[in-house]
């Protein structure tokens, strides 16, 4: 049992160009979020889905988008990546109240 | 006014000390209420979730009061290795889709 795959786990990115950030689970969770840390600000949320076909913007959706086209896969895709995306992102899944599991998180650094 | 908010800290406590985290959250209509370790560099953990009626693990007791929109964190006897981030997160109403992060509470346990 995996758990919350994320990769990359390190990426450096020219400004200007996409990516996706690749996010998978293996405990069949409807909920899936992805996340941002930065310095001081704590984490906030990009994007969510409550099942399969169904996301919805969170507190900084702007210049990031989302599908999920299949309950395990939640990818994240960076449309033109700018220095102010440069952060930690993070992926989770839930099932229930009992909170989110969280994958080890993609570095990314835009230059 | 922020969803959550936390004690800033950081909070430097001996060995064997008994500390405890403070959070308010905003949306009355929040339903579910957690919280989260988060080790440098490192994705968060849950640590636990908070009832109504209070609920304890181990050294952990977690608190809500809904009237006051207040949640605590008490550890007792603390270890080295509760040094960390803790991290109040509150739901918006009863979905699990948006969880709201507090920007977290350092804790160091020294020898």
């Amino acid at each position: 049992n995996a758990g919350v795959t994320q990769t990359p786990k390190f990426q450096v990115l020219k400004t200007g160009q996409s990516m996706t950030l690749q996010c998978a689970q293996d405990m069949n969770h409807e909920y899936m979020s992805w996340y941002r840390q930065d310095p001081g600000m704590g984490l906030r949320l990009i994007h969510y889905s409550v099942g399969a076909g169904i996301t919805d913007q969170g507190e900084v959706p702007n210049g990031y988008n989302v599908s999920r086209s299949t309950t395990e896969d939640f990818p994240l895709r960076l449309l033109s990546a700018a220095p102010s995306q440069t952060s930690v992102y993070f992926c989770a899944s839930s099932s229930n109240r009992d909170g989110y599991t969280f994958g080890s998180g993609t570095r990314l650094t835009v230059v | 006014r922020k969803e959550v908010e936390q004690d800033p800290g950081p909070f430097n406590v001996p060995e064997g000390a008994t500390v405890a985290f403070n959070c308010t959250y905003s949306n009355s209509a929040s339903q579910s209420f957690f919280w989260y370790r988060q080790d440098c560099r490192k994705e968060p953990k849950l640590l636990m979730s908070v009832y109504s009626s209070g609920n304890e693990d181990g050294r952990f007791t977690a608190q809500l009061n809904r009237a006051s929109q207040y949640i605590s964190l008490l550890i007792r006897d603390s270890k080295l290795s509760d040094s960390a981030t803790y991290l109040c997160v509150v739901t918006r109403g009863s979905t699990l889709g948006r969880l709201y992060f507090g920007r977290g509470t350092q804790l160091t346990v020294w020898p």
